[in-house]
């Protein structure tokens, strides 16, 4: 139902890049790609989106695969406060947006 | 100066009671929503409204009433509370279909 597939877990040094991937085979052509995440207790907070180019902004950047059947979401430098769960929605044309279960990332110091 | 605030935080009631919980945005938006995130995480869209109208109403039971009395609130009633509504409700707002979404920090609803 959420149309896209994301690993349960992963998990990082502080400091180092992380590259979260996500799974979206059976995207449309007008379904942008986003990224939020939720850290313990708190709401979803958006982190970026895209459709067909990448995307860099202040948190993170967004690779998109050419076939935009796969993306990649890349912060640069974990820190301790980027631990959360990611999660990657398609939200389509109805304004739509389902959430899967999205990945723990886990920052270890 | 929170951007999107719900109230209560926390709601602690028993079965068969009707509570509400409020939600207010001051971004200015025109489309808010309440999302379900039950005991496993998993977030559901309940409903969406855009300019006081409902746009996406997913299946959820007629106990659930959104109620926007203009573009800043949308407040959800439920009826006859039941054990399976525990779970905490967010409250979300956008500014058109395609920007993202803004989250409260949640209510936690528990039906005892």
């Amino acid at each position: 139902d959420a149309k896209t597939t994301q690993p349960n877990s992963m998990e990082s040094n502080e400091e180092e890049p992380v590259h979260l991937p996500c799974n979206h085979s059976t995207i449309s052509g007008t379904d942008y790609i986003h990224w939020y995440r939720q850290l313990p207790s708190q709401g979803p907070e958006y982190v970026i989106h895209g459709l067909t180019s990448n995307v860099n902004n202040r948190m993170a950047s967004l690779a998109i695969a050419e076939d935009r059947k796969s993306s990649t979401l890349i912060l640069h430098r974990a820190t301790l406060r980027d631990a959360a769960v990611y999660y990657c929605i398609l939200r389509d044309n109805n304004n739509d947006m389902r959430f899967g279960a999205g990945t723990r990332l886990t920052v270890k110091p | 100066d929170t951007a999107v605030s719900q109230t209560p935080k926390y709601l602690v009631t028993q079965m068969g009671n009707d509570k509400s919980i409020k939600c207010e945005q001051n971004l200015g938006h025109d489309t808010m929503y309440w999302y379900k995130q039950d005991s496993k995480k998993f977030l559901k869209i309940m409903f969406s409204y855009n300019n006081k109208e409902l746009i996406i109403n997913e299946t959820v039971p007629n106990r659930f009433s959104p109620k926007s009395p203009d573009k800043a609130h949308l407040n959800l009633h439920i009826n006859s509370l039941e054990l399976g509504d525990s779970a905490v409700y967010f409250c979300a707002s956008s500014q058109g279909q395609r920007s993202p979404l803004h989250f409260g920090n949640g209510t936690r609803l528990t039906v005892t």
